[in-house]
């Protein structure tokens, strides 16, 4: 069984910048989601994508955008990077049944630093 | 508005004694928990959850959560800790309303002393 894997795991960017996370979900999932996590805090939902459309989005500006691809495979892309976009990014693969999300199995996180 | 509160941002314990991290949470509607533990420079990995059933829950690595409804909490437990058990822990409750969302803990960082 594969896990869950994300690329790159570290890039530094300038502000005004725009980046691209990728993430691969784990064999036998079929959602993606995706959290930030700040220095010294608790994961914070951006959003989540099952059957390649957006099921759920947090409190997050439309320049934090993604995509879901058939194989579930995922991409984070963030715009106009500011320097409080500095955070690890967790991508997490679940299966979605029922209505409801599953456990989370995370990725080793995207640690994105903004200058 | 759903939340869960971890009262300690962190927890000392000597190695071979039981061990809690505390977890409380507000929710409507029925409570989906969870804990998850994270290394340093790591990702969260999944320890246990809590759907419905019996109030103690077993996890992996020997943990186990007890949840407890009059209180509204869900404190994880260990009979006997590891070293190796020192980790930052995070409890998180699913959006009971959209059942996509999870939100989590400010996390509690426990040391497990030799």
């Amino acid at each position: 069984e594969t896990g869950v894997t994300q690329s790159p795991t570290h890039l530094i960017k300038t502000r005004g910048q725009q980046v691209t996370l990728r993430c691969s979900s784990q064999s036998g999932h079929n959602t993606v989601s995706w959290y930030q996590q700040a220095l010294g805090q608790g994961p914070q939902f951006i959003f989540q994508y099952y059957r390649e459309e957006e099921n759920g989005r947090g409190n997050f500006p439309p320049r934090f955008s993604g995509l879901q691809f058939p194989n579930y495979s995922s991409e984070l892309n963030v715009n106009a990077l500011e320097l409080d976009d500095s955070a690890l990014y967790l991508c997490a693969s679940s299966s979605f049944r029922g209505g409801r999300t599953g456990e989370l199995f995370f990725g080793e996180g995207s640690r994105l630093t903004v200058l | 508005a759903q939340s869960v509160a971890q009262p300690e941002d962190q927890v000392n314990v000597a190695e071979g004694n039981p061990l809690t991290v505390k977890c409380t949470y507000s929710v409507s509607g029925n409570p989906y928990l969870f804990w998850y533990v994270q290394y340093p420079n790591r990702g969260l990995q999944f320890l246990l959850k809590y759907i419905t059933g019996d109030n103690l829950v077993k996890g992996s690595y020997g943990f186990e959560a007890e949840f407890n409804k009059s209180q509204t909490s869900f404190h994880l437990k260990k009979p006997s800790a590891l070293v190796s058990d020192s980790a930052l822990y995070f409890c998180a409750v699913r959006d009971s309303n959209t059942g996509n969302q999870f939100y989590f803990g400010t996390g509690t960082s426990l040391t497990v002393i030799p």
